[in-house]
């Protein structure tokens, strides 16, 4: 069975920095594409961040700079390190595997986590 | 950078059918996938690549894309599908994916 846990997320003031977790089960990471998305308080799904199998990553353009995404093959877990965290950043951050359609030029995500909340503030 | 637009709101009446759209320039040469997200709980996806459904969600839900809008059609609401929609794509030109802004169904 596909899990995703999340953990990490807390209170921190702005500028500081967190490191969230994933750990994933029932599947191998390091074969597949993952993602970050994160929904801020009411608010819509927001992109943050993707690893492609190969290790190369792609940010948003609101967190570039600031956060990297990382793996750890041995653990099977994922890793989303923010710094130079803002009140904006504040959000329940979700990690989900993404499927790859080739042939589409496409992906999507079929597995999420229950998420992690990050709130940003003094 | 690509945008998508989704009504913020949908009502629709018990046993009745739902349509949600997702604008995009174009959106017909992109693959469209949608997400169901109920209060305080994950987003599920229900339908991915335009149509087709991911094992265990029922076939009262479909999509298609045509022109410049996506649809997700809901047949035969039940009041277990009030719930926030998305609509997602890929931008190929950035390696970025897209969400659209969400919709809220209600069920009436």
């Amino acid at each position: 069975e596909v899990q995703l846990v999340e953990s990490g997320g807390g209170l921190i003031q702005p500028g500081g920095s967190l490191r969230l977790s994933c750990a994933a089960s029932g599947f191998t990471v390091s074969n597949n594409y993952m993602t970050w998305v994160r929904q801020a308080p009411g608010k819509g799904l927001e992109w943050v961040s993707i690893i492609y199998s190969g290790g190369s990553t792609y940010y948003a353009d609101s967190v570039k700079g600031r956060f990297t995404f990382s793996r750890d093959n041995s653990k099977n877990t994922l890793y989303l390190q923010m710094n130079s965290l803002r009140a904006e950043d504040t959000a329940v951050y979700y990690c989900a595997r993404a499927r790859r359609l080739t042939t589409a030029g496409t992906t999507y995500f079929d597995y999420w986590g229950q998420g992690t909340l990050v709130t940003v503030s003094s | 950078s690509y945008v998508l637009t989704q009504p913020p709101s949908v009502s629709v009446p018990l046993g009745q059918t739902a349509r949600i759209t997702c604008g995009g320039n174009n959106i017909r040469s992109k693959s469209v996938h949608w997400y169901q997200q109920k209060p305080g709980q994950a987003p599920v996806l229900v339908v991915y690549d335009d149509s087709d459904r991911p094992s265990g969600i029922p076939e009262r839900f479909s999509g298609s894309n045509s022109g410049n809008t996506a649809t997700l059609t809901i047949s035969r609401v039940e009041a277990g599908d009030e719930a926030d929609y998305y609509c997602q794509v890929w931008d190929s030109s950035s390696d970025h994916v897209v969400f659209g802004g969400g919709t809220k169904q209600t069920v009436l």
